[in-house]
């Protein structure tokens, strides 16, 4: 089937420790999204990507870093430099068009101990 | 960056129509309205887009207004499974979805 996978799913994580999390698609989308969603929110872009080997910073990058080897994959690192990680983490895929919807994957629930 | 507005939460009887409204004044002319919608602990699932004509599909329809400051997702039949949070959003030249805080939509049977 065509989709979006996250994984984990649940991730706990001590203080100071970086950590990533993985977003793969097989829809042969170019354009590639992370958010976090903080509870009772709306979603906040992370960081996006359009092409294999570029992407650009979204609302709230800072903490995070991301790479874009793969049309297909797409990994979010959190880092120790993230002052407030615990959240809901989501991927999404897309094409180009200002008409095309997202898909999202199912998301990582990211906690810090 | 255009936003919209949207009432924080409304509910509706199961198997009567529900209509959710979105204010968004300072959209820009090469916006498109997106509506998405959210069960607890799931990714947002894509529901329906315009923009400047009415659409419909299987899940809903949506009435966009003549001057295109506001929009109205129509359920036209709700179910106990139609209980999420409804988000209207603006995409931009830049690809990118500007989300609100959404509409908390109770279905009460």
């Amino acid at each position: 089937d065509g989709g979006i996978t996250q994984s984990p799913k649940y991730l706990f994580r001590k203080e100071g420790q970086n950590v990533t999390l993985s977003c793969e698609q097989n829809l042969n989308h170019d354009a590639m999204y992370w958010y976090r969603q903080d509870p009772g929110q709306g979603l906040r872009l992370i960081y996006y990507s359009q092409i294999v080997n570029d992407f650009q910073k979204g609302d709230i990058a800072e903490g995070y870093s991301v790479s874009r080897e793969k049309k297909e994959s797409f990994p979010l690192t959190v880092t120790s430099a993230q002052k407030n990680p615990t959240a809901f983490y989501l991927c999404a895929s897309s094409g180009l068009g200002t008409a095309d919807e997202q898909f999202f994957g199912p998301g990582t629930r990211l906690t810090v101990l | 960056d255009a936003k919209t507005t949207q009432p924080n939460s409304m509910e509706s009887n199961e198997e009567e129509p529900v209509h959710l409204p979105c204010n968004h004044s300072t959209i820009s002319g090469t916006d498109y309205i997106h509506w998405y919608r959210q069960l607890p602990s799931q990714g947002p699932e894509y529901v329906i887009h315009g923009l400047t004509s009415n659409v419909n599909n299987r899940m809903a329809s949506l009435a966009i207004a003549e001057d295109r400051k506001s929009s109205t997702l129509i359920l036209h039949r709700a179910t106990l499974r139609d209980a999420a949070v409804y988000y209207c959003i603006l995409r931009d030249s830049n690809y990118q979805l500007i989300w609100g805080a959404g509409t908390k939509l109770i279905i009460k049977p």
